[in-house]
């Protein structure tokens, strides 16, 4: 079935160092991707999300590409910080209208950073 | 403005014994859901509401079931409860024609 996977389980990185998260999609009809970051014991966070129509988006340091070529979704983090351990989700809404927008999730890639 | 709130934070509950999981929002978003987190298994949706007085059902839906009165509240019921719910919940929103969803807090449940 079409599923939304990610490559990495965890990922360790040293404070400061670029951090990528990869995320695969298989949904061809999927319209939307979004990134969740989410810390021990609460809830996902939205932190950026894209449109197909687009190839990459900028936030507060961090970016997300989409390569539809490949069915390929990535998160950089910029110059990672502490506070940036945490799990992260993509997630793609198949745009299917008779299901309320409904967002399929990955698995999740487990960040963390050494100081 | 507390956005969503979910409770209770956490509850361990009796097999067989009847639970119901609150989510109240005060952001009006029409839509909302209900998903379960388990290791392994990411966010999967239980159920989901577009709008009051609607529901319908998402891909684990089997001994849970929701009820939306109005805008702010979107309870889930669990009418007997199976070790295998034991989970952590969390209800979400989304605003009208957008795709973004909002997450609460969660609820941790151990069902014994």
């Amino acid at each position: 079935g079409e599923s939304v996977g990610l490559h990495l389980p965890t990922l360790s990185v040293q404070e400061g160092d670029n951090s990528i998260i990869n995320c695969a999609y298989s949904n061809s009809a999927s319209d939307y991707f979004i990134w969740y970051k989410q810390e021990s014991g609460k809830g996902p966070q939205f932190i950026i999300d894209i449109r197909s129509n687009m190839d990459k988006r900028q936030g507060q340091r961090v970016t997300v590409l989409l390569n539809k070529t490949v069915k390929h979704l990535s998160l950089q983090i910029a110059a990672t910080q502490p506070g940036d351990s945490a799990v992260y989700f993509c997630a793609e809404n198949a745009a299917k209208a008779w299901a309320g927008n409904m967002l399929t999730f990955g698995g999740g890639t487990r960040l963390m950073v050494k100081p | 403005i507390a956005g969503i709130t979910q409770a209770p934070t956490s509850q361990i509950l009796a097999a067989g014994r009847r639970m119901t999981l609150r989510c109240t929002q005060d952001m009006r978003h029409n839509a909302m859901y209900w998903y379960r987190q388990d290791l392994g298994l990411g966010l999967r949706l239980i159920h989901y509401s577009n709008t009051a007085g609607t529901t319908g059902k998402g891909e684990v839906p089997d001994g849970y079931s929701v009820s939306r009165a109005n805008t702010d509240d979107f309870p889930l019921t669990l009418a007997s409860a199976v070790p295998s719910q034991t989970s952590v919940y969390f209800c979400a929103t989304r605003f009208g024609g957008a795709d973004t969803q909002y997450f609460g807090p969660g609820t941790r449940l151990t069902v014994l």
